[in-house]
């Protein structure tokens, strides 16, 4: 059983639309990060969080520590939001979700 | 912002040479880095932490006489996979860190033994 687990695995959308990405953890975490890793590999850090909710641009990421939950959230979606994007949580050890893979359709 | 440099990109060596990796925190001292390794189409999995002037923590399953860990200075981590196998080859990511600052990943070598 993985301690993150994420969905969708892969998601298509159209240009434009509201996209959502769920990440739930079975562990106790100090921060949960969401990261954004493109085609060619390199990684981003998106947010990292601890509890409520910050927003960058037309990101937003929200956490429930209760629920032990996190969403990512992206508003008008573009092609150039077409990426991988992982939930990856600081406990005892990092432990890291497998992914969401994300096209934007123009 | 920070940003973290991560040296080569790419790399092709023979099996049994070794090949060192560079990671360095350009604008921040970076009191810890974390080492990754990404194989195709699956997630990241830590590798190893360092501390300057420290000895890298492993994670369980690394060997840590393969993937040597030298952490001089706040700014420079690097990792040596010595003697190489085509089994080593993977996508290898750094990340550093400061206190409060998060991570800031560098953008990964990927390397190919032949």
């Amino acid at each position: 059983k993985n301690e993150v687990e994420q969905s969708p695995q892969n998601l298509t959308a159209q240009e434009g639309e509201f996209i959502t990405i769920n990440c739930s953890y079975s562990v106790g975490i100090s921060a949960l990060h969401w990261l954004q890793q493109h085609p060619g590999g390199g990684i981003v850090s998106l947010f990292m969080l601890s509890s409520g909710k910050k927003k960058h641009g037309r990101l937003i990421a929200t956490i429930n520590i209760q629920e032990k939950h996190s969403s990512l959230h992206i508003t008008a979606s573009h092609p150039r939001d077409s990426a991988v994007y992982i939930c990856a949580v600081i406990g005892n050890q990092f432990y890291f979700g497998t992914g969401t893979s994300l096209t934007v359709i123009p | 912002g920070a940003v973290v440099s991560q040296h080569p990109s790419r790399v092709i060596c023979k099996s049994g040479t070794s090949v060192k990796i560079e990671c360095r925190s350009l604008d921040f001292q970076a009191t810890t880095m974390f080492w990754y390794r990404q194989f195709p189409k699956q997630s990241l999995m830590l590798m190893a932490t360092s501390n300057e002037g420290s000895k890298a923590t492993y994670e369980q399953g690394v060997e840590k006489d393969k993937f040597l860990i030298n952490h001089a200075s706040l700014t420079l981590s690097t990792l040596t996979v010595t003697s190489a196998h085509p089994e080593d080859s993977s996508f290898y990511i750094c990340s550093a860190s400061r206190q409060s600052y998060g991570y800031t990943f560098g953008s990964g070598t990927r390397l190919t033994v032949v």
